[in-house]
């Protein structure tokens, strides 16, 4: 199986940036995803990492070291409508390209 | 507009009962999940299916049921054999199989009373 963490709250004042870690442990490493979800919603795609590096999506960014277990999501010129959850989730080729999740990390943004 | 849908957004139940939860895509997706999400936990696979007429168990199959007669839907049946049905169930579709992005409908909260 896979053991995802994440921290789970993390506080952050409109127009900073904030930095999102994400660790895993995972036999089949095919990929992870980054979700944001808010309150009572659907999570919603934000990125994708297969390779080592940074995927840069706007004011988003997400980067993998495979060798590392390591992600972390960048959101940069934060604004308040930011705060939500954001949920790391790795998918195991050896588990039929099952995903699995972290318990997700609540960012709140503060004027 | 092209999505997926998931009815009701809330549902009670007594305690005993069964209950059938609604997913629905028009994206003509291949394959369809359910997934529980609890405070504290990240989301739990409990069935998934790659293709009509087929599925097969996640993590958390026990006490929970589904059928897929038609690529569109995918509903997931609560059973009485589920110890602790209160929570926050999501479906999402991808488009061929597991190799590919999924992505999630609203859901729907249930509360068993």
């Amino acid at each position: 199986g896979q053991n995802i963490d994440q921290p789970t709250e993390m506080t952050a004042t409109e127009g900073a940036i904030v930095q999102i870690n994400c660790t895993y442990q995972t036999s089949g490493f095919n990929g992870l995803f980054w979700y944001q979800q808010h309150a009572g919603e659907a999570p919603t795609f934000l990125s994708y990492n297969v390779l080592d590096g940074l995927e840069e999506k706007g004011r988003f960014s997400s980067f993998l070291s495979r060798s590392k277990g390591y992600s972390y999501l960048l959101l940069k010129e934060l604004q308040m409508k930011d705060s939500a959850s954001y949920l790391c989730a790795v998918r195991d080729l050896t588990g039929n390209y099952k995903l699995s999740f972290g318990a997700g990390t609540t960012v709140t943004v503060r004027a | 507009d092209g999505g997926i849908t998931q009815s009701p957004k809330y549902l009670f139940r007594k305690e005993g009962q069964n209950v059938t939860l609604s997913c629905e895509q028009n994206l003509n997706h291949d394959a369809m999940y359910w997934y529980r999400q609890d405070p504290g936990q990240g989301l739990r696979l409990i069935y998934y299916s790659q293709i009509v007429n087929d599925f097969q168990k996640g993590d958390i199959a026990e006490g929970y049921s589904v059928s897929r007669e038609k690529k569109e839907s995918f509903p997931l049946t609560v059973t009485s054999a589920q110890k602790n049905p209160t929570a926050f169930y999501l479906c999402a579709s991808s488009p061929r199989d597991g190799t590919d992005t999924q992505y999630f409908g609203p859901g729907t909260r249930l509360t068993v009373l």
